[in-house]
């Protein structure tokens, strides 16, 4: 069955130290890749989307992701994780067979960063 | 501007009884997605309304969950006969008319829970 894998269910780390999430997704054709950021309490945010274009997208918080096509990979990163970084993040694609708005979500990764 | 807007954020319902979660989009959004999140488990998409009209409802179950957008007010997705395995948070998402470059813009939830 065509998913969305998100390779770690918990990630722990402390401040200031290097983040990296990964995503990878089973799906063939032109894809639209998201990710977004539930914060405790919250809802879920946009941290980032990638339609086309330049392969290595720019997102909010000082988040990036990078879109390698032949990896069917998506893997989000953050240089240097504050405290406030804490939180769910998920992986989403739209597939091409899909209808806009129909999103397959990965199973989400729990960040927790410690002072 | 409000956001996307859902209530109740919690909901308490007995096996059998019905269960009814309302969702209104943003202001000048006119499609709305319906998403449920079961415990330690990703988002699943549910269904996808413009007004008065149901354009994908391919995750929905086949029984007992309706979903509608009336020409005036709220969405609304309608639970029946719950059963303890419809205890999940539902996410309602809008977007604007316009597909392609837009993105979803998510509701806070709702909680079911059902005893």
């Amino acid at each position: 069955a065509q998913s969305v894998s998100q390779h770690n269910h918990h990630v722990i780390l402390s401040e200031a130290a290097s983040l990296e999430l990964g995503c990878n997704y089973s799906y063939g054709g032109t894809v639209n890749l998201f990710w977004y950021v539930q914060y405790p309490g919250q809802h879920l945010q946009l941290l980032l989307k990638y339609f086309s274009g330049d392969p290595l997208v720019k997102g909010i918080k000082g988040f990036e992701a990078e879109f390698i096509k032949s990896k069917f990979s998506f893997n989000l990163r953050k240089p240097s994780v504050q405290w406030s970084d804490t939180a769910e993040y998920f992986c989403a694609v739209n597939a091409p067979t899909d209808s806009w708005g129909k999103l397959q979500f990965g199973a989400g990764t729990q960040v927790v960063v410690t002072p | 501007n409000a956001g996307v807007m859902q209530n109740p954020r919690h909901l308490v319902r007995r096996r059998g009884q019905e269960a009814r979660l309302r969702c209104s989009p943003m202001k000048g959004h006119s499609h709305v997605y319906w998403y449920r999140q079961l415990p330690e488990e990703g988002l699943k998409f549910m269904v996808y309304l413009q007004k008065e009209n149901i354009i994908d409802e391919s995750g929905m179950p086949k029984e007992r969950f309706s979903a509608e957008f009336p020409k005036e007010g709220p969405s609304i997705l309608r639970i029946q006969q719950v059963v303890r395995g419809d205890s999940a948070a539902y996410f309602c998402a809008s977007s604007p008319q316009t597909a392609g470059a837009n993105v979803l813009t998510f509701g806070a939830g709702s909680r079911l829970t059902v005893l």
